[in-house]
């Protein structure tokens, strides 16, 4: 059984720190890694994808991936308010996507 | 639009009666799969499809079936619903496993 875990918060910043969410997994034969956003009552949308070990940035998020120690993460720079949503933690290994159960996080103004 | 659609967007139902919940995507994208999503359990995947024809299981396949005679469609088909089966489910398909686009959800209530 693939496991994928996310403290599910909330996680509460200010408006302008960088929000950090953390996932761990168990499967190490996991090839990719996503990010997905869910607002409420939304379907998730895709933030970012890794592969490789290391940090990958896009704008104001930057995903970074330790396979050694199996975790991935996703820092949120400048947060805003309209940042606040649910962010999910999937791995592929195989053909299945596996998602953790997400991290819920507050902006504050 | 490049868009996943699924119908109905919301269902209320009865034990035992069999229903389908339709997906259907305008990208000609190759994989598709059904999701259920539960608080405090995530998102969980109950089949996916590599292409037509091709079908696997998920992690919580029980009690749904599902087929994929069109590139375009793939229905989720609950042959006797239970109240268990009770969840927000979504469809999702993408031309290669790293980017899933996602329906906009089938809230289904079994009583």
């Amino acid at each position: 059984q693939k496991e994928v875990e996310q403290n599910s918060g909330p996680l509460s910043v200010p408006e302008g720190a960088i929000a950090s969410l953390n996932c761990t997994y168990s499967d190490r034969g996991s090839q990719s890694f996503f990010w997905y956003r869910q607002y409420s009552g939304k379907s998730p949308e895709l933030i970012m994808f890794i592969y490789s070990n290391g940090d990958k940035e896009d704008g104001r998020f930057t995903a970074q991936l330790n396979k050694a120690s199996q975790y991935v993460s996703l820092l949120i720079r400048d947060s805003q308010p309209s940042d606040s949503a649910t962010y999910l933690c999937a791995l592929l290994a195989g053909n299945m996507l596996t998602f953790g159960g997400g991290t819920r996080l507050m902006v504050k103004p | 639009e490049a868009q996943v659609t699924q119908n109905p967007r919301y269902l209320i139902t009865v034990t035992g009666k069999k229903l389908t919940v339709t997906c259907s995507q305008n990208m000609n994208h190759e994989y598709m799969s059904w999701y259920r999503q539960d608080p405090g359990l995530g998102l969980r995947q109950i089949y996916y499809s590599m292409n037509v024809e091709v079908t696997d299981k998920g992690d919580v396949p029980e009690g749904y079936k599902v087929s994929r005679k069109e590139k375009r469609n793939f229905p989720l088909i609950l042959e006797s619903p239970s109240p268990n089966q009770t969840s927000l489910y979504f469809c999702a398909s993408s031309s290669k496993r790293n980017e899933q686009f996602f329906g906009p959800g089938t809230r289904l209530t079994v009583l």
